[in-house]
């Protein structure tokens, strides 16, 4: 069963905007993972946060973590048309449990 | 360093058939997952093998079944293919057991008619 959800299910932005995701999830964790999937492919790890951290940063993307309200949030900064792809959060313990995805569309 | 592949690339089966996938990990990792991903969902996760034994499975029913060889390529089998097994399969290869950074292959796309 998948554990996360993602919110918004889609999101369609200009080049140059920031994009934010949503991630709710419903049991304990040990990390939350952000991935990125373009058409159909291989999914490309983006950041892993651990459970005791807040925040985590990697080039433009930020992610946050609030373990008391069981969620996560990705934000994308100055958005380029070649991110336009499916994000997935994935919430790890023993293995790894995926949401459903947002699907980003930046047009240029 | 070679990443994560996975043959076939595409797959048409049959209901009742059997199949096999492969996976090939990227170099040094001794610990691989296979995923189910139907279309317009996430992956779904099935099981994770780490120096040859199943270290880890979800919820689906024995006739998913795996190996993991000792270099540490791998095999995903379904036996008795249903219509709802029409997916694209991905596995992914990580330096540690558990819930760690994974590296995914390209994936192959079954089709069951």
């Amino acid at each position: 069963s998948q554990q996360g959800e993602e919110d918004p299910q889609a999101l369609s932005i200009q080049e140059g905007e920031n994009a934010t995701m949503n991630c709710s999830y419903k049991t304990s964790i040990n990390n939350l993972q952000w991935y990125r999937q373009n058409s159909g492919r291989g999914l490309v790890h983006l950041i892993l946060i651990r459970s005791n951290e807040r925040e985590k940063h990697s080039g433009r993307l930020r992610v946050t973590l609030d373990t008391s309200k069981k969620s996560s949030s990705l934000l994308i900064t100055a958005s380029r048309a070649a991110d336009t792809a499916s994000y997935f959060c994935a919430t790890a313990w023993n293995d790894m449990r995926f949401g459903a995805g947002t699907r980003l569309t930046v047009k240029p | 360093e070679t990443g994560v592949t996975q043959s076939p690339t595409h797959l048409i089966k049959t209901r009742g058939q059997q199949v096999t996938l492969r996976c090939s990990s990227q170099s040094g990792h001794n610990t691989v997952s296979w995923y189910q991903q139907a279309l317009g969902q996430g992956p779904q996760f099935i099981f994770q093998y780490y120096r040859e034994e199943e270290n880890g499975r979800g919820n689906f029913p024995p006739r998913f079944s795996g190996l993991q060889f000792p270099n540490y390529s791998s095999e995903l089998n379904v036996n008795a293919l249903e219509l709802d097994d029409s997916a694209l399969y991905l596995c992914a290869s990580s330096l540690r057991t558990g819930a760690y950074e994974q590296y995914f292959g390209p994936g192959t796309r079954l089709t069951v008619t």
